[in-house]
């Protein structure tokens, strides 16, 4: 198994242009979570989904992101219209829903996100 | 509300001395307690986990309730230890859902 899988790794963009980040979780994990990581900030969780269905996304900054999970092998986080403080890396992570010693996430490469 | 708090941005050690990234959380419950690891140019990894009291590359870390932190420790650091290493706490009920704390970068000096 190639594990998470981010597209693009990298982005350039100018501000006010629409971004897409993609993801395609681990086969059979029934959990995925984005969070963006920041110098500032470090690791935070955006939003995430139990069997493709938003379950909390108190994290998401503002009405400019969105994220979809279409089917139980791809996701993705929009951001439109995309400003300069959105630069980060955005890392998609899954995961099996079980806890205790089981549980563990597997994170993707990230997508490291530039707006000018 | 759940916080996880790691005071140390940068943590810079010699080769051989001890190291200890230190890790606060609050959280009224039983938390499930882990650090992931982040070295250059590889993913965000399961580094250990509290349930499992298991030691990992020579790093431990003990829950404890009464100070409510779980400190990673370990008693001779390597080059290769350097990394960005998160503190992340799950609540024991949660769906799977882990708050991270901000990390603190580990440099080992030669």
């Amino acid at each position: 198994d190639a594990g998470v899988i981010q597209s693009p790794r990298h982005e350039v963009t100018e501000m006010g242009q629409e971004v897409t980040l993609r993801c395609k979780p681990i086969s059979g994990h029934d959990y995925l979570f984005w969070y963006r990581q920041t110098m500032m900030r470090g690791l935070e969780l955006l939003i995430y989904f139990n069997n493709n269905v938003p379950i909390d996304d108190s994290g998401m900054p503002e009405d400019r992101f969105s994220a979809k999970m279409p089917n139980a092998s791809f996701s993705t986080l929009k951001i439109q219209p995309s400003e300069p403080r959105d630069s980060a890396v955005y890392f998609c992570a899954s995961s099996l829903g079980t806890q205790g010693t089981l549980y563990e996430q597997y994170f993707g490469p990230g997508t490291r996100l530039t707006v000018t | 509300a759940q916080r996880v708090t790691q005071p140390e941005k940068l943590l810079s050690v010699f080769k051989g001395a001890p190291v200890e990234l230190k890790c606060n959380y609050s959280y009224s419950g039983s938390p499930e307690l882990f650090w992931y690891v982040q070295y250059s140019r590889q993913r965000l990894q399961l580094l250990l986990r509290h349930i499992s009291r298991e030691s990992i590359k020579g790093f431990t870390a003990d829950l404890n309730k009464g100070e409510t932190s779980f400190h990673l420790k370990k008693p001779f650091a390597q080059e290769e230890d350097s990394a960005m290493y998160y503190c992340a706490l799950m609540r024991n009920s949660s769906a799977s859902k882990i708050i991270f704390g901000s990390g603190t970068r580990l440099s080992i000096r030669p």
